[in-house]
Order: structure tokens, then sequence, then C-alpha cells
């Protein structure tokens, strides 16, 4: 079952452009949602991340998006840029749960 | 400061045959996971360790067993290797929380 949805699984970008994943949860408990960014060839690293108690976070041309009533987020990317050309992955952690529940990735292409 | 080390970088083995994943942090974290990663499966968790002397099964764990020698490192066994393990294997360690997760470059391991 998996208690992280993703979508889209691919995603082609024109440089400049904005690419837009999201993710949908179902537990409640969850409270904290990490977004990791993984080049071919490398292992993922967190991008950015967000806790409920705020609807918006941005560091730099990245934003978090989180609607809680629609338990719902997402990731925007500004400007985007062929070197945004990854993978990215959603993911969801309960409490003190060590453990990540990890979305099944959106390759991103941003075309030059 | 290393980070997260895995050896070997790539692998081929025959079916039936045995190997051993390593994996060391030099980030005194106390929480280690093993996870494989295939083609629009995300990342599956395999095994993870909340602390030295600690493992617990996680996701996909039939066909691997695991040894937390110590703080620093966590090994991810195949006793008998079958091509359904095909994938490449992460290995990761994390802050206190499970929160944030440093991930090693993975090791590609082909099962003929």
């Amino acid at each position: 079952q998996q208690q992280v949805k993703q979508s889209p699984q691919s995603l082609i970008v024109q440089k400049g452009g904005i690419s837009i994943i999201n993710c949908a949860y179902e537990n409640t408990a969850f409270d904290y949602f990490p977004w990791y960014q993984q080049f071919p060839g490398k292992g993922p690293a967190l991008l950015i991340a967000i806790r409920p108690d705020v609807s918006e976070k941005k560091e730099g041309r990245f934003t978090i998006s989180f609607n809680k009533s629609a338990k719902q987020f997402s990731l925007h990317i500004m400007d985007s840029q062929p070197g945004d050309s990854a993978t990215y992955f959603c993911a969801a952690n309960a409490g003190n749960n060590r453990k990540l529940i990890w979305g099944l990735g959106t390759s991103l292409a941003v075309n030059p | 400061n290393a980070g997260v080390t895995q050896t070997p970088k790539f692998q081929v083995l025959k079916t039936g045959q045995s190997m051993t994943l390593q994996c060391a942090q030099d980030m005194n974290h106390n929480s280690m996971y093993w996870y494989r990663q295939d083609p629009g499966m995300g990342l599956r968790l395999i095994y993870y360790s909340a602390s030295e002397g600690t493992t617990d099964k996680g996701e996909v764990p039939n066909g691997y067993n695991v040894s937390r020698l110590n703080k620093r490192e966590f090994s991810l066994r195949l006793e008998s290797a079958a091509p359904s393990q095909t994938s490449v294997y992460f290995c990761a360690s994390s802050d206190p929380w499970g929160i944030t997760q440093y991930f090693g470059p993975g090791t590609r391991l082909l099962v003929l």
C-alpha cells in the first residue's frame, strides 16, 4: 500500500519554465515532509522540507506548497534549468518514527 | 568528512553466489538504513538499524541479512543471490529523528 502517492511519474519542461510535482498522503500522523533530489549515478540528497504548521516554504527557486486539509503537498521549481534534471522524491515522516515513507519518484528533464 | 561510503561500487554475481555489501558513516549517526532502488519502484527499505546492536526488517527483507557491526558500519549480505536481486543498493544514515537521511553513492548489483 503506497502511503505517499507521487505524480507525475515523469515530466519534461522547457528551460525557464515551472516544474510542478505533486504528492498526496493519507496518514494524518505524518508531520514532516521532505523532498529529495537524485542525480543519475548518485544517492538521493535532501533538497527542501516542510512541517504542516506552514503552508509554504521557499528556498531559492524551490518552493514547497502544503495543503493540510487536502493532505497534499507539492514541489515547484521556478525558472527550471537543465541542471535541475534529476529524479525527485517526496517523503513523509511520523513523529519519532525514524523511517521515511517514500513516493515513487518523478523523473524531471529540463530541455535547453 | 566522507559522509556515507559504500563498497563495492559495482558487482556482478552468478545465481546462488553470496556477497556482502559494506557501508560506513562518519557522522556519528545512530540510525542506518539499506534500500534498494528499481525502475518505477522508488526506494524500498530492506532493513534498518535504529542503534548499534539493533536491526529491524523493512518492506522487502526476504533474501537479505544485515549486521550492525558497530556505530559506524552496517553491512548487507546476500546469502544466495537471485536475478530478482539485481538492483541498485543504497545505504543511508540519519539524524536522531530519521528525518534527514544521508545517502551513500550506491552499489550496482547484477545477478546473472
